[in-house]
């Protein structure tokens, strides 16, 4: 059970939008839609913002959006705001009741 | 509101048992769902350490399956976990969380706010 793939870090100004790849196998993120990703901002637990792919819970900004083909999954922040500032965590579903996560990317906003 | 509160040692000691607990309110553990462990190692990532089901089956990680027990008390109002024979590696902060679903038990909400444990002499 490897780590799924991540950027170290992205950045991007106010306003404009960016995307974080994760990338893993046929027997995670390509076998299932079951991708999750999470904001953890410094000192605080991780917070679910996009869970099943493209499904935002209750409470997250309508700015971040979820997509997947093949074994990669991407999460997409749209209109950059200080407070997206954080890391950012993929994990997937890997089969036998089994969970993956990502190593994390560094969101800097310029 | 369901509302996950751990408590438990912050220093362990090599070789030794760590011992976590994660208080549930506002949901009963054997109603449904899975409730699980993640651990982060100091500017490191997450790690995915295993889950408890309501039914009470667990599910660990592969790599820490012969260190890990995970269980939960007659009560069901929390949960816990132990992992033995601990060395420096498992230095970490370590978070409970509660999954959402249970046909995807990757969509972890609520978390716990976290425990660092650190193992030294």
């Amino acid at each position: 059970q490897s780590a799924l793939t991540q950027p170290a870090s992205v950045s991007g100004s106010p306003g404009e939008s960016i995307t974080i790849s994760c990338t893993g196998t046929s027997s995670d993120v390509g076998g299932y839609p079951y991708v999750s990703w999470y904001q953890q901002h410094p000192g605080k637990a991780p917070k679910v913002i996009i869970y099943d792919v493209n499904n935002r819970p209750s409470g997250a900004s309508n700015r971040f959006s979820g997509s997947k083909s093949g074994n990669a999954a991407s999460l997409t922040i749209s209109g950059l705001q200080a407070e997206d500032e954080a890391d950012y965590y993929c994990s997937s579903y890997a089969g036998i009741n089994t969970v993956v996560f990502g190593g994390g990317t560094k969101l800097t906003v310029l | 509101q369901v509302q996950l509160q751990q408590s438990g040692p912050g220093l362990v000691k090599p070789s030794e048992t760590l011992s976590l607990t994660c208080d549930v309110s506002g949901y009963s553990i054997s109603s449904r769902y899975y409730w699980g462990w993640i651990r982060q190692p100091p500017g490191k990532g997450l790690e995915w350490i295993g889950f408890l089901s309501h039914s009470g089956d667990t599910n660990y990680n592969p790599s820490l399956r012969s260190r890990v027990t995970m269980s939960a008390d007659m009560s069901k109002t929390h949960f816990s976990l132990k992992l033995t024979s601990v060395t420096s590696a498992d230095t970490a902060v370590y978070y409970c969380a509660m999954t959402r679903s249970v046909r995807d038990p990757n969509w972890f909400d609520p978390w716990g706010q976290g425990t660092l444990v650190t193992v030294s002499s």
